[in-house]
């Protein structure tokens, strides 16, 4: 089954909004959480992480809230630009023995509409 | 300059066809990944290498081998392509010692089986 699941395949939001993507996990192993941003064409590149001693941690205009019992975590934009489309990738992972071996979810694809 | 290299970035491949995707990392990282990417599944885990000369099964291994000859180079192997292997392949290196978890990407080998 997929281990880490994103609610929604694609968002629309306008320019100057703010957006929320969701990402849940089933293993309680994981203990790192990370977005990833995947312009098309291109590599994915870490947007954000957190581990899990923390429950929130702020970049910017970009928001990573952790919720641990309800295995649950989200990625909150602020003042949503067009440059933000992309498809956004979340991902989770234990560190055993220090890898970085991460799962990750179905991707969303957002769009900021001008 | 990147620090992830693949090739070939493209490849058209004949089904049956042995198909050899190559990755070179600058990084100095212990860590190698094989991702696939599929619509509507994100990236998927194919192969890892935390040391050169062994590697570690991932998520989705079947139908694929892994080569790590030194610590810059990993290699993906299809030894007969099938028509469901047409994806894009992602290679990335990682870093366990400074604990951040970050995976770096390469550009990404789109790889066609006909």
């Amino acid at each position: 089954g997929q281990q880490v699941k994103q609610s929604s395949p694609s968002l629309t939001v306008q320019e100057g909004g703010i957006l929320i993507l969701n990402c849940d996990y089933e293993n309680d192993m994981f203990d790192y959480f990370a977005w990833y941003k995947k312009y098309p064409d291109n590599s994915p590149t870490l947007l954000i992480s957190v581990r899990s001693n923390v429950d929130k941690r702020e970049d910017g205009r970009f928001t990573v809230f952790l919720n641990k019992s309800g295995k649950h975590f989200s990625l909150h934009i602020t003042a949503s630009q067009p440059e933000d489309t992309a498809v956004y990738l979340c991902a989770a992972g234990a560190n055993q023995g220090g890898s970085a071996k991460l799962i990750f979810g179905e991707g969303t694809k957002l769009t900021v509409s001008s | 300059e990147a620090a992830v290299t693949q090739s070939p970035r493209s490849k058209v491949a004949v089904t049956g066809g042995k198909v050899t995707l190559s990755c070179h990392q600058t990084n100095n990282h212990d860590y190698m990944y094989w991702y696939r990417q599929d619509t509507g599944h994100g990236l998927r885990l194919i192969h890892y290498s935390y040391v050169a000369d062994s590697t570690e099964k991932g998520d989705i291994p079947d139908g694929y081998k892994a080569s790590r000859p030194s610590q810059e180079n990993f290699s993906l192997i299809l030894e007969l392509a099938s028509l469901s292997q047409t994806a894009v392949y992602f290679c990335a290196s990682s870093d366990p010692g400074g604990n951040t978890g970050q995976l770096y990407f390469g550009e990404g080998s789109k790889l066609t089986v006909l």
